[in-house]
């Protein structure tokens, strides 16, 4: 069993530019989860995809968007980049939507910003 | 929306004796509460988790966490740590409406040899 995967590990963009995150989902896991988890603090929720539609957001703004494809893999999107965008991203899969509580993390992607 | 608070953000302790990281939590309903440890560059791992089954809740690695309504906490504990304990761990509770998982601060465990 393929646990959650993310890519890059790591990433260095400049302020105003855009990124883009992936993350591959544990097998047979159609739901998924961001996380931002800023140096020294505990994870945020950004978002959550259920069958390729947005199911729930945290308190991030809409430049922060996200995609699930049909394979339940997902993409994470930043536009217009901040200094306060450095932090790890977190992805997370769960078996459904009902089956929030137990999610499986990814390693992370490291953004930093400059 | 629930909320959790973890109480240290440091705790240390020497290697064989017990551990205790202590978290509360505030809702106004019954709460699904978890805890994850993050080692570094590892992802986060699921220890345990409390879904109104029992009140002590048993997990991987010999740690346990027991829910205690009246206080409202959902401590960790472990009777005996071991150097490989040492890592960050986050109490978490779940916002039922937006399925999200809300993290605590984190406790960053130290193991002195």
């Amino acid at each position: 069993e393929t646990g959650v995967t993310q890519s890059p590990t790591h990433l260095i963009k400049t302020r105003g530019q855009q990124v883009t995150l992936r993350c591959s989902s544990q097998s047979g896991h159609n739901t998924v989860s961001w996380y931002q988890q800023a140096l020294g603090q505990g994870p945020q929720f950004i978002f959550q995809y259920y069958r390729e539609e947005e199911n729930g957001r945290g308190n991030f703004p809409p430049r922060f968007s996200g995609l699930q494809f049909p394979n339940y893999s997902s993409e994470l999107n930043v536009n217009a980049l901040e200094l306060d965008d450095s932090a790890l991203y977190l992805c997370a899969s769960s078996l459904g939507v009902d089956r929030s509580y137990e999610q499986y993390f990814g390693p992370g992607t490291r953004l930093t910003v400059t | 929306a629930q909320s959790v608070t973890q109480l240290d953000s440091h705790v240390s302790v020497s290697e064989g004796t017990p551990v205790l990281l202590r978290c509360n939590y505030s809702s106004s309903y019954s709460p699904s509460l978890f805890w994850y440890v993050q080692h570094p560059n590892k992802g986060l791992q699921l220890l345990l988790k409390y879904t109104s089954a029992a009140t002590l809740v048993k997990g991987i690695n010999g740690f346990e966490a027991e829910f205690k309504k009246s206080e409202t906490s959902f401590h960790l504990t472990k009777p005996s740590a071991h150097m490989s304990d040492a890592a960050e761990y986050f109490c978490v509770g779940m916002d039922t409406g937006r399925r999200a998982l809300t993290f605590g601060s984190g406790t960053r465990l130290q193991v002195q040899p």
